[in-house]
């Protein structure tokens, strides 16, 4: 049984960085390619980014592209998404998900509420 | 790079038949596969169809996915309405130009 599991929520003031993990348990990180969305409240589905294995490194949204980092730590199957320079904007649920049966986002976490306010 | 364009918000009474519709907005709809998500209140996505027309297992086939090339648009289609549909739903592709997934912006299905 596959399973997601996030960190639990953060409240950041603005300018700050927040850091969300996801652990994988019952398949090997490695072995995946872990996606990150967010959602605003209210609002729809955002896809900010993935780690593709399959090319080394990660691809980032553009809108993404400076402020967001995601790296992964094969030895505990975690994967981490540090966004930079919050603003209230940033207030959302973040997602972790994941192809693992389907060629398609078939697996999520719970997800990470991070609250930016001053 | 393109956008993916949904209605805002559909409804139809239970047992119907309900279209929700997602445009490309540049380049061929039939380029990348189109998955579709369900998202209740409160709970994380779930997928609906993937590669256009194809559904996972515990999917009821009340619902499919389709594409049309002529108005470069995916559909999903959900029959026999039940209450328990109600909820938002998303397309969702891939662009090739920047490796980029993104999603639609949701349409919010109401039955009554």
């Amino acid at each position: 049984q596959v399973q997601l599991v996030q960190s639990g929520a953060e409240v950041k003031k603005p300018g700050a960085s927040v850091k969300v993990s996801c652990k994988v348990s019952g398949y090997t990180l490695t072995e995946l390619s872990m996606h990150w969305v967010r959602q605003a409240p209210g609002k729809g589905l955002e896809w900010m980014g993935n780690f593709d294995p399959e090319h080394g490194g990660s691809i980032y949204a553009q809108k993404f592209q400076h402020r967001v980092t995601m790296t992964e730590d094969p030895s505990t199957d975690t994967a981490y998404m540090e966004l930079s320079s919050l603003r209230s904007e940033d207030t959302a649920l973040y997602y972790c998900a994941t192809p693992v049966v389907l060629p398609a986002l078939d697996y999520w976490g719970q997800g990470t509420l991070v609250t930016v306010s001053s | 790079n393109f956008m993916l364009t949904q209605p805002h918000s559909v409804s139809e009474s239970p047992g119907k038949t309900v279209t929700i519709s997602c445009t490309r907005s540049s380049g061929s709809i039939a380029s990348n596969s189109v998955q579709w998500f369900q998202q209740r209140p409160g709970s994380s996505p779930t997928t609906m169809i993937y590669e256009d027309n194809r559904r996972p297992s515990g999917v009821p086939d009340r619902f499919s996915g389709s594409i049309d090339n002529s108005s470069n648009s995916a559909s999903l289609t959900i029959s026999g309405l039940k209450t328990e549909d109600e909820a938002d739903y998303y397309c969702q592709s891939y662009d090739n130009n920047n490796r980029n997934w993104l999603f639609g912006g949701g349409t919010k299905l109401t039955v009554l």
